[in-house]
């Protein structure tokens, strides 16, 4: 079974600009979960999507938003890119949801230029 | 809000020797999960504990879930080589309204 696969792997932005990350979780998960990685504040939540629906969400702006489509691939928008945003970006996908186990893909490290 | 702590942030080994690492939660946590990650990879899933004082053995990996659920520990008996990397405990917070990782401990194996 292919496991959770992220495109792209790197990204190069400058500030206020916005990006697009897209994640194909692994065949048959219905939950999909992104994370922010730094050095400094760790592995934080950022949004679950099931069934084409935002579930849960942490303490991130409005700036950060996502979608999931009917064939459970999300992808995750940031708008007006701050130098704050450079980070690793990882998803997770599990069958139901948060609780689970996450299976963890390659992430999209972005640098904000 | 919840935090889930980590100790020790770092840890350097002689190859050969045991480590442990601590995960603390202000909250109790239905279940705890540990996962590792290697040097510029993504976490992978170690395993995952729900009972009370629950004990699982993974070859040379032994974790804990404390009795009031709000902590645990992964020991490694002989560190090796291919053990380096961070090790992440994570649990669901906010009656499973989001998932919250712990600090990790980063873990380095001198040969």
């Amino acid at each position: 079974k292919a496991g959770v696969t992220q495109t792209p792997r790197y990204l190069i932005k400058t500030r206020g600009q916005q990006v697009t990350l897209s994640c194909s979780p692994i065949s048959g998960h219905r939950s999909v979960s992104w994370y922010q990685q730094t050095p400094g504040q760790g592995l934080q939540f950022l949004f679950e999507y099931f069934s084409e629906t935002q579930r849960n969400k942490g303490n991130f702006p409005g700036r950060f938003s996502g979608r999931q489509f009917s064939n459970s691939r999300s992808e995750m928008n940031v708008s007006t890119l701050e130098l704050g945003d450079s980070a690793l970006y990882l998803c997770a996908s599990s069958l139901q949801g948060i609780g689970e186990t996450q299976y963890f893909g390659p992430g999209t490290r972005l640098l904000v230029l | 809000g919840q935090q889930v702590m980590q100790i020790p942030q770092y840890q350097h080994v002689q190859e050969g020797e045991d480590f442990t690492t601590y995960c603390n939660s202000s909250t109790t946590l239905s279940n705890i999960q540990w996962y590792k990650q290697r040097p510029g990879g993504h976490p992978v899933f170690l395993i995952q504990l729900v009972k009370s004082g629950e004990v699982k053995k993974q070859k040379r990996l032994t974790f804990q879930f404390g009795e009031a659920k709000k902590n645990s520990s992964l020991h490694i008996t002989a560190t090796q080589t291919t053990d380096v990397g961070t090790y992440f405990c994570a649990g669901p917070t906010g009656g499973y309204q989001k998932v919250t990782f712990g600090t990790g401990t980063k873990l380095q194996v001198i040969p």
